[in-house]
């Protein structure tokens, strides 16, 4: 079985673009989660989705958004992109309910220059 | 609020000694526990997880940890490393339901560095 994939791997944007990153979870995995991870630093939770709507939302500005699809694949979108934002962004997949860990996939690592 | 300790940024261990890495956490709840090892320029890799049960906890890659309720600790350990070893170990917290409105919280990572 395929993991939780990424894409883009890695990507370079221009301070004030905006960007679009993508992930599909584990087959039967209907939750989804994302963490940004700056260099040096451990994962700081976002937003996590299950069945299409927002579970939670961490400490980030309204800049970064996302949205889960039928399917189950996430998107999350930043923009207005800051110097601030290059990290390395993390998407995790888990069944709902106790007992179950977070499934990471590989990340895009995003540089705003 | 919840958060995660990680005392000890950088470790070197000699390749075939033991290993222990220490995580503390404080959590308004029942806590559910895991350990993370990402290699440079990686995903996560899930070590092993507490949720509920015995205490000391058995994980991939001949890793264990053990719960200490009375001390809010969850430390991890190997008999003996290996060079491959050598990586970034990530303790995390998550509320109970193992999902949710707070989602997991690190701690700043331990760099492992393994001497021949």
């Amino acid at each position: 079985d395929a993991g939780v994939t990424q894409s883009p791997t890695h990507l370079i944007k221009t301070r004030g673009q905006q960007v679009t990153l993508r992930c599909s979870p584990i087959s039967g995995h209907k939750s989804v989660s994302w963490y940004q991870q700056v260099l040096g630093q451990g994962p700081q939770f976002i937003f996590q989705y299950y069945e299409k709507e927002e579970r939670g939302r961490g400490n980030f500005p309204d800049r970064f958004s996302a949205r889960q699809f039928p399917n189950y694949s996430s998107e999350l979108n930043v923009n207005a992109l800051l110097l601030g934002d290059s990290a390395l962004y993390l998407c995790a997949s888990s069944l709902e309910g106790q007992g179950h860990g977070y499934t990471f996939g590989s990340g895009t690592r995003l540089t705003v220059v | 609020a919840q958060s995660v300790t990680q005392p000890d940024i950088h470790i070197t261990v000699s390749e075939g000694a033991s290993l222990e890495l220490r995580c503390n956490y404080s959590y308004g709840a029942t806590p559910y526990l895991f350990w993370y090892v990402q290699s440079p320029g990686q995903g996560l890799q899930l070590l092993l997880k507490y949720f509920s049960g015995d205490t000391l906890v058995q994980g991939i890659k001949g890793f264990e940890a053990e719960f200490k309720r009375s001390q809010s600790s969850f430390n991890l350990r190997k008999p003996s490393v290996h060079w491959s070893d050598a990586a970034e170990y990530f303790c995390a917290v998550g509320p109970y339901s193992g999902g949710g409105a707070d989602g997991l919280t690190f701690g700043k990572g331990t760099h492992l560095i393994i001497q021949p």
